[in-house]
């Protein structure tokens, strides 16, 4: 399996646009989660999904941002409009409920710089 | 979920184990402790848990004291990609609670 896939990489943008961030969980995988990494703050979770629809939004900062999950192997996470206190990492992460495990499969993640 | 203490940063010589603590006086009876870590620049990383049994797997050994406050994460022989942010996390497991909250962690550094 290639893991969990984030696209972009990197991001880098001017103040007011538009940012979407997309994540391809685990095949199977049906939690999908969102965090936020900064050095101030450290990794928060923004929100997660359960079966694509979402069970927890209580981490999303504003209005400004908001997560879809439209099926099972596609979600994303759009900030409109992007300030430059957004700029962070942003990791996508999947999971397998039925697993008494709980682990966590993170991607990559994707390096946002608003400026 | 019950919080959880850890040192802020610990070093290590390479070749040697890392012990990395963390206390979790507050942990309830259904509560897993998980350990994973961050090298620098990617994700984080599913290490080992447990609920009040040692556990050891291919990279880690999870030591849980018999009351279950605290445990000790040991990397028997640490190299240089060991080098990481280590967070210990204490949340219930199973279906319908997948959720994960992540604490400042402890940064291990593994030196030649």
């Amino acid at each position: 399996d290639a893991g969990v896939i984030q696209s972009p990489r990197h991001e880098v943008t001017e103040m007011g646009q538009e940012v979407t961030l997309r994540c391809k969980p685990i095949s199977g995988h049906d939690y999908l989660f969102w965090y936020r990494q900064t050095m101030m703050r450290g990794l928060e979770l923004l929100i997660y999904f359960n079966n694509n629809v979402p069970i927890d939004d209580s981490g999303m900062p504003e209005d400004r941002f908001s997560a879809k999950m439209p099926n099972a192997s596609f979600s994303t996470l759009k900030i409109q409009p992007s300030e430059p206190r957004d700029s962070a990492v942003y990791f996508c992460a999947s999971s397998l409920g039925s697993r008494k495990t709980g682990e966590l499969f993170f991607g990559e993640g994707s390096r946002l710089t608003v400026l | 979920d019950a919080k959880t203490t850890q040192p802020p940063s610990m070093d290590c010589a390479e070749g040697r184990a890392a012990n990395l603590p963390c206390n979790h006086s507050t942990i309830s009876g259904n509560e897993y402790v998980y350990w994973y870590r961050q090298i620098h620049s990617q994700g984080p990383q599913y290490i080992i848990h447990g609920l009040k049994n040692n556990e050891t797997n291919e990279m880690a050994s999870l030591i849980i004291t018999e009351d279950r406050k605290s445990s000790t994460l040991i990397l028997p022989h640490a190299t240089l990609r060991d080098t990481a942010v280590y967070y210990c996390i204490v949340r219930v497991a199973g279906a319908g609670f997948q959720k994960l909250v992540f604490g400042t962690g402890t940064r291990l550094l593994v030196s030649p």
